[in-house]
């Protein structure tokens, strides 16, 4: 039930493309969606994030979709350029008294050919 | 550069063997987080620590054990090394449990 299920693993666009990565969720005590991008040897960086009670969240040509009732959310890339290619991991927040946890899916390799 | 400091970057050591790797979260976060990332495993997250208290645990073993000081740098304590521990070791801060979670640049552990 903590899981976050992460798809495709791996992805290949051609530059100026669009790039879609989707996950999944069942626990509904999920209070923040992070997406995270990493580049080799570096650590993970926020990238974009959203919350719940929010369907839509877009900064520059990242766009974050969020749907509720299906405990789905997808990353898209618009325009995609091979600068972009990297790891890129989905993320759910666990928060409660105690302490937080970030569960991630377990990531998508996105390549963009020139 | 995200501002947590993370060493040894590299580190290789032989199984049965202890390590410990340390983490200077960014100036103001409380918060300090330990992910443990392997190929096939992903990021999984091992244990959570706030002002100096633990507050969260995920799937840490036995073997592994951590702290968080008074002046909040962190430590992963791994012991009886597996050839299996080999991984990538991220430890992460921020400045509450509610705020943006910033990652260091990750310590490779190799078992051999």
């Amino acid at each position: 039930q903590q899981q976050v299920k992460q798809s495709p693993q791996s992805l290949i666009v051609q530059k100026g493309g669009i790039s879609i990565i989707n996950c999944a969720y069942e626990n509904t005590a999920f209070d923040y969606f992070p997406w995270y991008q990493q580049f080799p040897g570096k650590g993970p960086a926020l990238l974009i994030a959203i919350r719940p009670d929010v369907s839509e969240k877009k900064e520059g040509r990242f766009t974050i979709s969020f749907n509720k009732s299906a405990k789905q959310f997808s990353l898209h890339i618009m325009d995609s350029q091979p600068g972009d290619s990297a790891t890129y991991f989905c993320a759910a927040r666990l928060a409660n008294q105690a302490g937080t946890a970030l569960i991630f899916g377990k990531g998508t390799t996105l390549s963009v050919s020139s | 550069d995200s501002g947590v400091t993370q060493t040894p970057k590299h580190l290789i050591t032989a199984t049965g063997q202890r390590v410990t790797l340390r983490c200077s979260p960014r100036s103001g976060d409380l918060s300090v987080y330990w992910y443990q990332q392997s190929l096939d495993q992903g990021l999984q997250f091992l244990i959570q620590y706030y002002n100096g208290e633990e507050r969260a645990k995920g799937n840490i073993l036995e073997r592994f054990s951590a702290q968080q000081f008074p002046d909040l740098h962190s430590e992963l304590n791994l012991s009886s090394l597996e050839l299996g521990d080999s991984a990538l070791y991220f430890c992460a801060s921020s400045v509450g449990p509610s705020n943006t979670i910033y990652f260091g640049e990750g310590s490779w552990l190799t078992v051999v």
